[in-house]
């Protein structure tokens, strides 16, 4: 079967960094998103990756290994706004976005 | 409107009934989608377009229908709702169905909650 795994809930201090890992395991690949979700709202596009490494845009950077099934998002310079659900998802090779369950992540002051 | 639009926004429907979501997108994209969220799963298609005039079945496609006229319309048919399809919908759209960037942009999403 498809499978993401995500971690249900994580905590962090404003500030500070945080890395969200997803690992995935589905009928092909062709591409591994990151969306950010606030609660009682739509998921919102965060990044693309589809090669290897890393990609970095302002505050938010998401890594990519296809050989090991594993990507990550990195938040720096966390503020109170950044508490959200992240989701990953990956393309199939139907061209189909498999979604993890998305990780709920709390900021405190 | 600019974006994805939704109808309605919640709904509370007895078990048995017929019910119609609607989507409406201004983008012009070709792709279209129906995903439903479930708490502690992630999204599920149910049904997806890759261009006007054709449909396919996603992950959950049972007890649903949709058709796809137009560019911009994409509704979605619960023919006799049953509890467990209590969830919120989201409909979302993409340039295109295929391989590329291709983000997927989604609506408010409809709360849905059959008794």
């Amino acid at each position: 079967g498809q499978n993401i795994d995500q971690p249900t809930e994580m905590t962090a201090t404003e500030g500070a960094i945080v890395q969200i890992n997803c690992t995935y395991q589905t009928s092909g690949f062709n591409g591994l998103f990151w969306y950010q979700q606030h609660a009682g709202e739509a998921p919102t596009f965060l990044s693309y990756n589809v090669l290897d490494g890393l990609e970095e845009k302002g505050r938010f950077s998401s890594f990519l290994s296809r050989s090991k099934g594993y990507s990550y998002l990195l938040l720096k310079e966390l503020q109170m706004k950044d508490s959200a659900s992240y989701l990953c998802a990956v393309r199939n090779s139907n061209y189909q976005l498999i979604w993890g369950a998305g990780t709920k992540l709390i900021i405190k002051p | 409107i600019a974006g994805i639009t939704q109808a309605p926004t919640s709904q509370i429907l007895a078990a048995g009934r017929r019910m119609t979501l609607r989507c409406t997108q201004d983008m012009r994209h070709n792709a279209m989608y129906w995903y439903r969220q479930d708490l502690g799963l992630g999204l599920r298609l149910i049904h997806y377009s890759n261009t006007a005039g054709t449909t396919g079945k996603g992950e959950v496609p049972d007890g649903y229908s949709v058709s796809r006229a137009n560019t911009d319309d994409f509704p979605l048919t619960l023919a006799s709702a049953v509890p467990s399809q209590t969830s919120v919908y989201f409909c979302a759209s993409s340039e295109s169905g295929g391989t590329g960037y291709n983000e997927q942009f989604f609506g408010p999403g409809t709360r849905l909650t059959v008794l």
